[in-house]
């Protein structure tokens, strides 16, 4: 079955910009979202296809993909962003979903 | 704003059967494949099941495979997932999500969850 591997955590400042990666064989071949959670609360997708942006979720948010890694950046960090990451693919093969183990972003 | 409305969820017995509904509002229901998705106690997302908007494409997990039936009611803006055989490792809250796209060209993404409904396998 495909893997998707996350950093459990990443810390940043305020202001400073945090980038939370998601490994996985090829990923570059596939689309990927990313996912977050806030503590007690369902997730929301904050980019989808790799790059997209859904129109409530501010343009500090962006994603790239290529090769073996998807990247999920978030510039000008806010204490809002404090969160669960977590990216997610379809695995073609198998036509099932699959997550990342999630990272828990930090504001420090 | 869509909404999606879980429901079901509750203490059962190892071995045991029970049935979650999520109830869709403010937005064409059959337009869209709809999914499950839990997370157990203090754990990561796993995707468990999905069905397009016709119900003629269904996927599961392997973890639940032969297990849990996921259906959709059209009519009544209805989905459910039937759990029989019920394990320990079933113990999560449970969410439904909503595809961005049918799901009979392959699934897209979730643009809105539920807000979950707890399920706890436990004697």
């Amino acid at each position: 079955s495909y893997v998707l591997t996350q950093p459990p955590s990443v810390s940043v400042a305020p202001g400073q910009t945090a980038r939370i990666t998601c490994g996985g064989n090829n990923i570059g071949s596939k689309s990927v979202h990313w996912n977050q959670q806030k503590p007690g609360q369902a997730p929301v997708v904050v980019v989808y296809d790799d790059s997209d942006r859904p129109s409530r979720i501010p343009e500090r948010f962006s994603g790239s993909n290529s090769g073996n890694t998807a990247t999920l950046t978030i510039s000008r960090v806010e204490a809002g962003d404090e969160a669960d990451y977590y990216c997610q693919v379809w695995d073609s093969s198998s036509d099932q979903g699959v997550f990342g183990g999630g990272t828990k972003l930090t504001v420090l | 704003e869509v909404q999606l409305v879980d429901s079901g969820g509750g203490l059962v017995q190892p071995g045991g059967s029970l049935r979650l509904s999520c109830a869709a509002s403010r937005f064409t229901f059959d337009d869209y494949a709809m999914h499950w998705v839990r997370q157990a106690p203090g754990k990561g997302l796993e995707w468990v099941s999905g069905v397009s908007w016709n119900s003629g494409t269904i996927g599961y997990a392997d973890s639940v495979k032969g297990r849990f039936t996921i259906s959709r009611d059209n009519a009544k803006n209805s989905l459910y997932l039937q759990m029989t055989s019920l394990r320990a490792e079933d113990t999560a809250l449970y969410y439904c999500a909503k595809d961005k796209g049918g799901g009979t060209s392959g699934w897209h993404y979730f643009d809105y969850w539920g807000q979950g409904t707890p399920v706890t396998v436990s004697s």
